[in-house]
């Protein structure tokens, strides 16, 4: 069964680094999501992406955060100089243009020191 | 904006017991309804998705309803087991108000099965 897979599953970055959170979306999907839910609080929105740029995007997904597609298979999550409360589970989705069921990875975990 | 509500926020059951947790949301122009559970430092396993068409699904033992007019649904789970035990959350796509096309989440029913 087709799934979505994230790597790494956990990464420990010191603050201020940069980090890429990677993604390999469905095949067939179209579009694409990053989610993050910090320790003990609620998933929250990042970004949406579909047909090569942001559709939509939260308050929290402010200048530090970006998003790619470098290839036709990769989903990147890009945060530039990480801060402490950067620390959360990362989790990548995708879904097709017609469907309305978000299909989720596993997730990155990032923690910050 | 879309905002969703998850009660209880914990329960405690003994085995064998009959629930139901409950997710209300408040903006019902919603396109789905979606429950997830979640374990300790896991990811999202997606266990019931209910269109905004219809009133219900089933899987095994879970089984989930949507009434879209009051922005209500609930998760009936049957005979629980300690297996059971985990974090289930609800999240609904869309919506008029700033729903769009991404999931809101609720913050979660932490349920505990004991033997």
């Amino acid at each position: 069964e087709p799934e979505v897979t994230q790597t790494p599953s956990h990464q420990v970055t010191q603050m201020g680094q940069e980090v890429i959170l990677r993604c390999v979306p469905i095949s067939n999907h179209l579009y694409f999501y990053w989610y993050r839910q910090i320790l003990g609080q609620k998933v929250e929105f990042l970004v949406s992406f579909y047909n090569n740029e942001i559709s939509e995007k939260s308050e929290i997904f402010d200048d530090q955060f970006s998003v790619e597609r470098p290839d036709g298979s990769n989903f990147t999550l890009k945060i530039r100089s990480t801060k402490l409360e950067d620390s959360a589970m990362y989790f990548c989705a995708s879904k097709t243009s017609g469907g309305t069921e978000a299909f989720f990875g596993q997730g990155t975990r990032l923690t910050v020191v | 904006k879309q905002e969703v509500t998850q009660i209880p926020a914990a329960l405690s059951v003994p085995e064998g017991e009959n629930l139901v947790l409950n997710c209300s949301f408040t903006d019902s122009a919603i396109y789905n309804l979606q429950w997830f559970r979640q374990d300790p430092g896991k990811g999202l396993t997606s266990l019931l998705l209910i269109q905004s068409s219809q009133r219900e699904q089933t899987s095994g033992r879970l089984n989930a309803s949507l009434d879209k007019s009051s922005g209500r649904s609930t998760l009936y789970i049957a005979a629980s087991q300690p297996g059971d035990s985990a974090t289930y959350l609800c999240a609904a796509l869309g919506g008029l108000t700033g729903g769009g096309n991404k999931l809101t989440f609720g913050t979660g029913t932490q349920l505990k099965v004991e033997l």
